[in-house]
């Protein structure tokens, strides 16, 4: 069946270093592919998404390239802040949006 | 924007009431989903419903009902609480229209504690 499988945490990162949290997937067909992320306390909130191969979704100066060949959506961001500070979900939805599968969550700490 | 909300951000409850959670949406959504999160575990599906009176369990129905009476709201249901049903609980939405991404859009979230 579907899946998502993405790094483990947590992750801590200097303020203005280079993020990268790792997601690959397993589905049939052409799934769209999202990165959530949660804020303490708080629901999940749409950070990006991407609905075909090639597509790079980006939101707030975080990136993300669906990869079929590398079955990959890699969140990627090139300088971090202390307010990005969060846990980071990697999900998919199948093609008749039925089904949503998530990763089990990156927790991300940015220190100063 | 997308509003989803729920109807309490923190509730303490004891063991063996009955228990009811409530999530509204505003945009007309035909899909609805209860979550419930904890730590080490992520995100496990308890129930989701496709269309009013309609429902389909998820990973972990065990102890918990649901229901769909409105479009817009999606109820959960512990029949009889218990203190390992204390956890973050988690709404969300989503459209059926094709052509969608499908993205689901979550609530603030209902922490519960059993006692």
């Amino acid at each position: 069946g579907d899946s998502v499988t993405q790094m483990e945490g947590p992750v801590t990162l200097s303020e203005e270093a280079f993020l990268t949290i790792n997601c690959t997937y397993t589905a049939t067909g052409y799934p769209s592919l999202f990165w959530y992320v949660q804020y303490p306390g708080e629901g999940l909130q749409l950070l990006l998404k991407a609905t075909k191969a090639d597509d790079k979704g980006s939101n707030k100066g975080f990136e993300a390239t669906y990869r079929k060949e590398t079955t990959s959506f890699h969140l990627e961001k090139g300088s971090v802040q202390v307010s990005d500070s969060a846990v980071y979900f990697c999900a998919l939805s199948d093609l008749t949006g039925n089904q949503f599968y998530f990763g089990t969550g990156t927790s991300l700490t940015v220190i100063p | 924007d997308v509003k989803v909300t729920q109807s309490s951000r923190y509730l303490v409850k004891r063991t063996g009431e009955k228990v009811f959670l409530e999530c509204v949406q505003d945009m007309d959504h035909e899909n609805m989903f209860w979550y419930r999160q904890d730590p080490g575990l992520g995100l496990r599906l308890i129930y989701f419903s496709y269309d009013v009176k309609m429902k389909e369990k998820g990973d972990i129905p065990e102890g918990y009902s649901v229901s769909r009476e409105k479009k817009e709201r999606f109820s959960l249901i512990l029949e009889s609480a218990s203190t390992n049903q204390t956890s973050m609980y988690l709404c969300a939405s989503s459209t059926q229209t094709g052509g969608s991404s499908y993205e689901q859009y979550f609530g603030p979230g209902t922490r519960l504690t059993v006692t």
